[in-house]
C-alpha cells in the first residue's frame, strides 16, 4: 500500500489559513488524495479528495504537486471548529478502494 | 436526515458475552464499511460490503461476523468479547469506493 507521511502536529492562529502538508512518494498513477478529519468524539468527516487536479469545495481546498508525490490541505480561515485531526490517506483499486488511516496531523486552532 | 446511524452509541458487557452493532444508511449508497479505532486512536478497516457481497474482510478475528441484509443495512456480530475488543467501532458507506465515505458517529465497546 502507498503511505503517507503527515506532521503530528500543527498549531494555528483563528482566522488565518492553514496549510497541511502529505507526503505520499510512493503514489501510483491510480492512487485518489483523500482527506479526512475528526473531531473529538466523532467520526471521522470527509473533508476533499482529488486525482491529478487541485480541487476546491466549501470545507477546503487540495493543492496537489505536479508530480502528485506531496499534497496539501488548505484550510483558508481556521476557525476554532476546525481544531481536529487530519488524515491524508491514498485510495487505491487495487485494494477496493479501502481507505486505510494513518496518524494524521493534529491540528490546534487557538483565539 | 440523511445519514449513517449506529445502534447501540454506548455498550457495556462482559468478557464473554455475544453483542450486536447496528448500522443503515438512507443514503442510498452501494458500499458499507465497519472500522475498528482503539484506544491509540488508531482506525482500521475490518470490513466491507458492496450491494450485500463482502469484498474487503481484513484480518479480524473469526469471532466477528458481518451481516448485510441489505444494501442499506451492515451489521457486525462479535461472539466471545474479549478485553481487547474494547474500541470504538465506525460504520461508514460510500457510493462509489473511489469517492467520498460518509461514517456514523461510533458506537463505544467496552469489554470489562
Amino acid at each position: 500500500d502507498a503511505k503517507t507521511t503527515q506532521p503530528n502536529s500543527m498549531e494555528s492562529n483563528e482566522e488565518e489559513p492553514v496549510h497541511l502538508p502529505c507526503n505520499h512518494s510512493t503514489i501510483s498513477g491510480t492512487d485518489y488524495i483523500h482527506w479526512y478529519r475528526q473531531l473529538p468524539s466523532q467520526g471521522p468527516e470527509y473533508v476533499i479528495h482529488g486525482l491529478t487536479s487541485n480541487v476546491n469545495n466549501r470545507m477546503a481546498s487540495l493543492a496537489i504537486a505536479e508530480d502528485r508525490k506531496s499534497s496539501t490541505l488548505i484550510l483558508h480561515r481556521a476557525t476554532l471548529r476546525d481544531a481536529a485531526v487530519y488524515y491524508c490517506i491514498l485510495s487505491d483499486p487495487n485494494s477496493g478502494y479501502a481507505l486505510n488511516f494513518g496518524k494524521g496531523t493534529s491540528l490546534l486552532v487557538t483565539p | 436526515d440523511t445519514a449513517v446511524s449506529q445502534t447501540p452509541k454506548y455498550l457495556v458487557t462482559q468478557m464473554g458475552n455475544d453483542k450486536s452493532i447496528k448500522c443503515e444508511q438512507n443514503l442510498g449508497h452501494d458500499t458499507m464499511y465497519w472500522y475498528k479505532q482503539d484506544s491509540k486512536k488508531f482506525l482500521k478497516i475490518m470490513f466491507s460490503y458492496n450491494n450485500k457481497e463482502l469484498i474487503i474482510n481484513e484480518t479480524v478475528p473469526n469471532r466477528f461476523s458481518p451481516k448485510s441484509p441489505d444494501k442499506a443495512h451492515l451489521n457486525l456480530h462479535i461472539n466471545s468479547l474479549e478485553l481487547g475488543d474494547s474500541a470504538v467501532y465506525f460504520c461508514a458507506s460510500s457510493q462509489e469506493r473511489r469517492l467520498g465515505y460518509t461514517f456514523g458517529s461510533g458506537t463505544r465497546l467496552t469489554v470489562v
